[in-house]
């Protein structure tokens, strides 16, 4: 079982929101870690976005809209990038990332259509 | 602006070697852990390998240990990927990256 799990695709309407998940396999407590999410649009590298660990710990990327937005769902043991007022351009895959023992750890990707 | 340029990439067959370079720039490249990122064509990410800010530490995916070598010289603000042994299944997209910023990525195909 991967340690991080993201579902494989997620669909959501113009001007709505869309929460993306990224749960921690079991032995990996969400509480620990600080959780990084990355955008990658087709031919282009990942872009940070933001990075999550509580409401006082946390840093949004350069130049990345409030409307992008992380949190924890502890009872899940998950992390959520919640977008809002989603628009076209936010058609993209979205990763997660842990730092673990000095090692990445990359989430599957979610791919996000907006329609 | 931070800047990550990765080279290096190219056609080399199984077995064969390849080693490639990021230069780094606007930012303080020698207080920061770096690393390299790979995504095979069709794939998600997969992280192959961290260094420390002085290159005293380095960890690997399972997959490349033995067999890739992370490196870095501060004083050039340069990263480096020594990739030795190559196989068909390291065909990827190789990325140098901190955290928070990426480079373009170099290609690399090991195919015969």
């Amino acid at each position: 079982q991967a340690v991080l799990t993201q579902p494989s695709s997620l669909t959501a309407s113009p001007g709505g929101s869309a929460s993306l998940t990224c749960t921690l396999r079991g032995g990996f407590n969400v509480a620990s870690y600080r959780i990084y999410w990355y955008q990658q649009k087709p031919g282009s590298p990942p872009q940070f976005l933001l990075r999550y660990k509580s409401d006082s710990d946390n840093q949004q990327g350069s130049g990345v809209p409030r409307r992008f937005s992380g949190s924890k769902d502890a009872s899940a043991n998950a992390g959520i990038l919640l977008i809002s007022g989603l628009q076209s351009d936010d058609e993209s895959d979205y990763y997660c990332m842990i730092w673990h023992s000095s090692t990445w750890v990359f989430g599957g990707g979610t791919k996000l259509t907006v329609l | 602006e931070v800047q990550l340029v990765e080279s290096g990439g190219g056609l080399v067959q199984p077995g064969g070697s390849l080693r490639l370079s990021c230069a780094a720039s606007g930012f303080t490249f020698r207080s920061y852990w770096m690393s390299w990122v790979r995504q095979a064509p069709g794939k998600g990410l997969e992280w192959v390998a961290n260094i420390d800010q002085d290159g005293s530490e380095q960890y690997y995916v399972d997959s490349v240990k033995g067999r890739f070598t992370i490196s870095r010289d501060n004083a050039k603000n340069s990263l480096y990927l020594q990739m030795n042994s190559l196989r068909a299944e390291d065909t990827a997209m190789y990325y140098c990256a901190s955290w928070g910023d990426w480079g373009q990525g170099t290609l690399v195909t090991v195919s015969s």
